[in-house]
C-alpha cells in the first residue's frame, strides 16, 4: 500500500512570497489533515477535511493560509504571503475514518528567509 | 484548552529499558497515542490505548495509563540504537476534538 505522498520535500522562500504544498493521501482515506510542526514542538493541527468538506480549521491563520481538497482526494495548502514564523515542517496525514489511526507523510520543510 | 507535556530528552544505554513519560490535562481524552518520528520522516504510530485501559503490551512496548493522575508512559524494553528518535504523546477526545500532540521526547540510545 502506497503511503501519504507530499511535495516538495524542501522549499526555501523569502518573506512575503507565496508557496504551495501538495498532498496525496492513501487511496480510500476519507479524512485528511494538515499539521504545522515548528522545530522542537509537536505537530499542531491546521485543518481537517472529511472528503472534500472542512471539518475543523479553527487553528488555520486564514488571513494568509488557505487549503482545499478538490474531489476529496489530493489537497493543497497555500501560504500567501509568508512570514518568518511560518518556517516549519508541514505534515499531511490521512485516515480511513475520523477516529482511526493517522498515517503521516514525510512532510515539507519550509524555510522563510 | 488541552495541553500535553513531556520531558524533552532521554538518554539510555543499549539493552536497557527506556521509560518516556507524558502528562495531559483533558480529562475527556478517550484515546492516547505514542508516535515515533525519525529524522526527516513523518510520524509513525507505535501504539495507542483506550482510556478505560490501564496497560497495554505489544512486544517490546508497554504503555501504562494512570487516568486519575492523567499520566501516560511508554516503556521500551531492550532498547536498541534503532529506537533513537523523537517520541510524541498525543491525546484525542471523543467529542469531535482533534489530536493534541506533546512537544516530543528525543531518545538517544548510547552503545
Amino acid at each position: 500500500e502506497a503511503g501519504v505522498a507530499q511535495s516538495p520535500r524542501y522549499k526555501i522562500i523569502e518573506k512575503r512570497q507565496s508557496v504551495a504544498f501538495w498532498c496525496n493521501p492513501i487511496s480510500g482515506h476519507a479524512t485528511l489533515y494538515w499539521y504545522q510542526q515548528i522545530l522542537g514542538q509537536g505537530p499542531k493541527l491546521l485543518i481537517q477535511f472529511q472528503n472534500n468538506g472542512v471539518v475543523d480549521d479553527s487553528q488555520l491563520p486564514k488571513d494568509r493560509f488557505s487549503a482545499e481538497r478538490l474531489k476529496g482526494v489530493d489537497s493543497t495548502l497555500k501560504i500567501q504571503p509568508a512570514k518568518l514564523e511560518d518556517s516549519a515542517v508541514y505534515l499531511c496525514a490521512s485516515s480511513p475514518v475520523v477516529l482511526h489511526e493517522q498515517f503521516f507523510g514525510p512532510g515539507t520543510r519550509l524555510t522563510v528567509l | 484548552g488541552e495541553d500535553v507535556e513531556q520531558s524533552l530528552f532521554l538518554s539510555v544505554r543499549e539493552g536497557d529499558s527506556s521509560v518516556i513519560n507524558c502528562t495531559y490535562t483533558d480529562s475527556s481524552s478517550t484515546y492516547l497515542y505514542w508516535y515515533k518520528q525519525e529524522p526527516g520522516a513523518g510520524l509513525q504510530l507505535l501504539t495507542y490505548i483506550f482510556s478505560n485501559m490501564d496497560m497495554k503490551q505489544d512486544q517490546r512496548l508497554t504503555v501504562l495509563l494512570n487516568k486519575k493522575d492523567k499520566h501516560l508512559s511508554l516503556r521500551i524494553a531492550d532498547t536498541q540504537t534503532g529506537d533513537s528518535a523523537i517520541y510524541f504523546c498525543a491525546e484525542k477526545g471523543n467529542y469531535g476534538q482533534n489530536f493534541v500532540f506533546g512537544p516530543g521526547t528525543r531518545l538517544s540510545v548510547l552503545p
